[in-house]
């Protein structure tokens, strides 16, 4: 069955520097990642996903993530942070065959700091 | 920007009640999915939805769970007598199609039970 981990609760950067959040997987066959963002009292905001092609995948609000298919990770990455990115964070994985559902990372939450 | 809409926002109700969940999702969308996020912890699939039938289910979703799309526009989700534990973020998302489609998520229902 597929997983995702999260390794971090919390990541705090300082406003104007690269962030990160980590994001490993398990699952049979070549995944289909997602991130997805949680501001407080809203809905999951899709930010970018990875199907196939380029390793590097760009998405919304200036966010990109890395897949390493050697390493299983897809970690989200911006080269300069803003207070308003200060949000939950959640990967998420499917398997690509059938009408799977998401499996969901527990979340990290990052907060930029100004 | 189409976006999945839910109501209400937030239900309050005793236990042994039957409440109903719903939700309008993206109207060129074919794919449905009840999701729930108990307080702190990570987002699970219940439900998947498509051509008017189940697709898939979790063990979450038991006999007490049931799910409805009475028109061309709503799908709703039924619990036919709460649980103290059904407290939860209730989440529907909808997907235009399957395997690569982002699955794009309502702002949730929050639903509490005494």
């Amino acid at each position: 069955a597929q997983s995702v981990a999260q390794p971090e609760d919390q990541v705090n950067v300082a406003e104007g520097n690269p962030l990160t959040v980590k994001c490993t997987y398990s699952v049979s066959g070549n995944p289909y990642l997602f991130w997805y963002v949680q501001y407080p009292n809203r809905g999951l905001q899709f930010l970018l996903k990875y199907i196939t092609g380029d390793n590097l995948v760009k998405g919304s609000y200036g966010f990109e993530a890395e897949f390493n298919k050697s390493q299983t990770s897809f970690h989200l990455k911006k080269p300069s942070a803003l207070v308003s990115d200060s949000a939950l964070y959640f990967c998420a994985v499917r398997e690509p065959s059938g009408n799977t559902p998401l499996v969901f990372g527990k979340g990290t939450r990052l907060s930029v700091i100004a | 920007e189409p976006e999945v809409t839910q109501t209400p926002s937030h239900q309050v109700t005793q236990m042994g009640q039957e409440v109903i969940l719903r939700c309008v999702p993206i109207s060129n969308h074919l794919y449905f999915y009840w999701y729930r996020q108990i307080l702190g912890q990570k987002v699970e699939f219940l439900v998947s939805f498509y051509n008017n039938e189940i697709s898939e289910k979790s063990e979450i979703f038991d006999d007490q769970f049931s799910v409805e799309r009475p028109d061309g526009s709503n799908f709703t989700l039924k619990i036919r007598s709460t649980k103290l534990e059904d407290s939860a973020m209730y989440f529907c998302a909808s997907a235009r199609q399957t395997y690569t489609d982002t699955q794009y998520f309502g702002p949730g229902t929050r639903l509490t039970v005494l």
